[in-house]
């Protein structure tokens, strides 16, 4: 069965580079098909696509987003990451985890809080 | 991109049907079936219970159904329960391509 965890710093700075990864087991980060996404929830708020990477590397962003973010992935780690840069409070979230698979995110991480401030 | 429109809240007494709407535009609901739905308890992760429009993930309860017409997908969930009570989410995909969640519903069993 497939599992995903997200694991990274859980307290940042304004300003700041977010960091985190995503180790996927139970399954190949490789498989055909497959794309792995990050998505967002602020504290008491809806859910935020983030971005979404292919196993060879193709990346698709939130546009909104799309200018501070980075999604890549390591396949020998069988891991995908996301970076965000230049932080601040809005940024504060759940961060989730999710394989993306004919257009649907199923299953999902357990989610990391991320917190920013000074 | 703009979040797909749900209602903030619905509620019905337990036996009830409620609707659940998730209203979008040609460019995301109204140019393909891709439309998902999640289910998410209190600090709990989303779950998947409605793919394609109207596709049930095995293991998923046949009281929980959905359609789309024209830019717009609907939840119903039928014979309510209180295990139900919980925060849905619509999802579509884009043209872009990208992907957008909706605003969000708040279902409460009475």
């Amino acid at each position: 069965q497939l599992h995903l965890q997200e694991s990274g710093p859980g307290l940042l700075k304004p300003s700041e580079t977010l960091s985190l990864t995503c180790t996927v087991s139970g399954g190949s980060i490789s498989s055909s098909n497959h794309y792995w996404g990050w998505i967002r929830q602020p504290p008491g708020k809806g859910l935020e696509w983030i971005g979404n990477i292919y196993s060879i590397g193709n990346t698709y962003y939130n546009p909104s987003l799309k200018s501070r973010v980075t999604i890549s992935v390591d396949t020998s780690r069988n891991q995908f990451s996301l970076e965000l840069r230049s932080v601040t409070a809005p940024d504060t979230a759940l961060y989730y985890c999710a394989r993306v698979y004919l257009r649907k995110f199923e299953p999902w991480g357990q989610g990391t809080l991320v917190t920013v401030s000074s | 991109q703009s979040a797909l429109t749900q209602p903030a809240s619905v509620s019905g007494s337990p036996g009830q049907s409620i609707t659940i709407s998730c209203t979008g535009t040609s460019t995301d609901i109204g140019a393909f079936d891709s439309v998902s739905w999640y289910q998410q308890h209190p600090d709990k992760a989303p779950k998947l219970m409605i793919y394609d429009v109207s596709h049930r993930p095995s293991g998923v309860s046949n009281r929980f159904s959905a359609s789309k017409s024209g830019n717009t997908a609907s939840l119903t969930i039928s014979g309510l329960q209180a295990e139900d009570e919980a925060d849905y989410y619509c999802s579509s995909y884009t043209t872009s391509p990208t992907h957008v969640f909706g605003t969000g519903t708040k279902v409460t069993v009475l």
